[in-house]
C-alpha cells in the first residue's frame, strides 16, 4: 500500500530562522510527484512545492526548498527565514497520478 | 473562474438527512477531486473525475456517497442519510491533466447532529 507519514505533529520555529519537516512515502512506482501542501486556519489548502521522482535536481520555491532521497523515500522540506505567516499545519502529498494521499500533517508555529 | 470555488462555506444538519455539496474548479480544467478531511487528519481521498466520468471512485465510503459531474465542470457530492460520522471538511481540487498539481478550494465544513 502506498503510505505517506510525517512523523513530527508539532514543529517550532523562531522567526528568521530555519526548520525542516520530515516526510516519508512507500511505494514500488518509479514515476510519481511530491508535493507539500500549507493549511493555515483558514483551511484553504495552498500549494508551496512540487517535486517530480524523475529529477534529481531539489526543487525550490523562494524560501522553501526540499531534500529528495528518491532510494530512502524520503522528502523534507526546509522553510528559510521563517515568517510569522509560515505558521500552519503543513502536509506531505504522494501522487502517482490521479489521487493525492497525505500525511497527517505537521503543525508549525513561528514564535516572534 | 480565478480558483476553485465550493458552496456551502457550512452546512449544519440533522442524521438521517440528505445533503449536497457543490464545487466550482478552476475554468478548464479537467479533471476535479473530492477529498473528506476529519479533524487533526490529513485529507482522504473520496473521488477523481476526467471530464465528466467518474475515473476513481475507490475512495467513496460506502453507497450513501454519490458525486456527478454532468457537464464536465460543476461537481456535486451527495450524501444520503447523513450520519453523525459524516462531519468533516469537504475539500475540492481541480487540475488540468491527470499528473498535474491540484489546486483546492476552501472546502465545506459539514456537521451532522
Amino acid at each position: 500500500a502506498q503510505t505517506v507519514t510525517q512523523s513530527q505533529p508539532e514543529m517550532s520555529v523562531q522567526e528568521a530562522e530555519t526548520v525542516t519537516l520530515s516526510c516519508t512515502y512507500d511505494t514500488s512506482e518509479s514515476d510519481y510527484y511530491l508535493f507539500w501542501y500549507k493549511q493555515p486556519p483558514s483551511r484553504q489548502m495552498i500549494l508551496v512545492i512540487r517535486q517530480e521522482a524523475y529529477k534529481q535536481q531539489n526543487a525550490t520555491e523562494n524560501r522553501f526548498s526540499v531534500n529528495f532521497q528518491k532510494a530512502a523515500k524520503s522528502f523534507s522540506l526546509k522553510i528559510s527565514d521563517s515568517q510569522l505567516g509560515d505558521a500552519a499545519m503543513y502536509f506531505c502529498a504522494y501522487h502517482p497520478g490521479g489521487k493525492l494521499i497525505f500525511g497527517q500533517g505537521t503543525e508549525l508555529s513561528v514564535k516572534p | 473562474g480565478a480558483g476553485v470555488s465550493q458552496t456551502p462555506s457550512n452546512k449544519v444538519t440533522e442524521k438521517g438527512k440528505y445533503v449536497e455539496l457543490r464545487c466550482d474548479p478552476i475554468s478548464g480544467h479537467t479533471a476535479l477531486y473530492w477529498y473528506r478531511q476529519s479533524l487533526g487528519q490529513g485529507p482522504e481521498f473520496l473521488i477523481y473525475f476526467q471530464g465528466t466520468g467518474a475515473a476513481d471512485d475507490s475512495g467513496l465510503p460506502n453507497d450513501r456517497f454519490f458525486a456527478v459531474r454532468p457537464e464536465g465542470s460543476v461537481s456535486t457530492l451527495k450524501i444520503q442519510r447523513t450520519e453523525r460520522g459524516d462531519s468533516a471538511v469537504y475539500l475540492c481540487a481541480s487540475s488540468s491533466g491527470y499528473q498535474e498539481t491540484q489546486y483546492f478550494g476552501p472546502g465545506t465544513r459539514l456537521l451532522v447532529l
